[in-house]
């Protein structure tokens, strides 16, 4: 099992750009994540799907969008980069519900100039 | 706020010390409080969680304890090794979220 993947692993973009990261698990989960991370500001949760055809907002959603593509992909959208989302951008999925481990994918590298 | 405060942001030890990180959360209500490892260039693993009607739980040299009144819970490493190395996050489940809320991480350097 590859457990979650994540494409691309490192990405540079103008500003204006748009691009869409995409995610997979093979675990059957039926929750995704989307997080970003920054330095001192740990783990900022962006988007959740808690099932398939389901997406919420989290704590930063503002410039991005999600697409729960089906039960195994979770795809971010970014529409018109800004440098201020420069930031290592991590997926995770988990069985259903808030206290289940959440396995994370190994994260892409974005860099918007 | 649903915040959750971590610290210190990094720790030093020399190899065989123990090491402790600590966080406190806002929400008396909250049930889940889970620690992450995350090793350079990788993504955080869960190493060790507990729940809200136990006080500790340990695996092997590591230990989370909570404390309930307080609202604040510790990660525990003993006979820490440079494996060890990695920045830690903890977080909690606030209720009524189904998402989890984590801290700022600590750097954790183990000196050989």
């Amino acid at each position: 099992n590859a457990g979650v993947t994540q494409t691309p692993k490192f990405q540079v973009l103008k500003t204006g750009q748009s691009m869409t990261l995409q995610c997979a698990q093979d675990m059957n989960h039926n929750s995704m994540y989307w997080y970003r991370q920054d330095p001192g500001m740990g783990l900022r949760l962006i988007y959740y799907s808690a099932s398939e055809g389901t997406t919420d907002k989290g704590e930063v959603p503002n410039g991005y969008n999600v697409s729960r593509l089906n039960k195994r992909e979770f795809s971010l959208r970014l529409e018109s980069a800004a440098p201020s989302q420069t930031s290592v951008y991590f997926c995770a999925s988990s069985e259903v519900g808030g206290d289940n481990e959440q396995f994370f994918g190994p994260g892409t590298r974005l860099t918007v100039l | 706020g649903e915040n959750v405060e971590q610290h210190p942001s990094t720790l030093s030890v020399q190899e065989g010390d123990s090491a402790v990180i600590k966080c406190t959360y806002s929400d008396s209500a909250s049930n889940y409080f889970p620690w992450y490892k995350q090793e350079l260039g990788k993504g955080p693993q869960l190493i060790i969680d507990i729940r809200s009607n136990v006080g500790e739980k340990k695996d092997q040299r590591i230990a989370v304890t909570l404390n309930k009144t307080a609202k604040h819970f510790s990660l525990h490493i003993t006979e820490t090794q440079p494996e060890d190395s990695a920045v830690y996050f903890c977080a909690a489940r606030y209720t009524g979220r189904r998402a989890l809320t984590f801290g700022s991480g600590t750097r954790l350097q183990v000196q050989p």
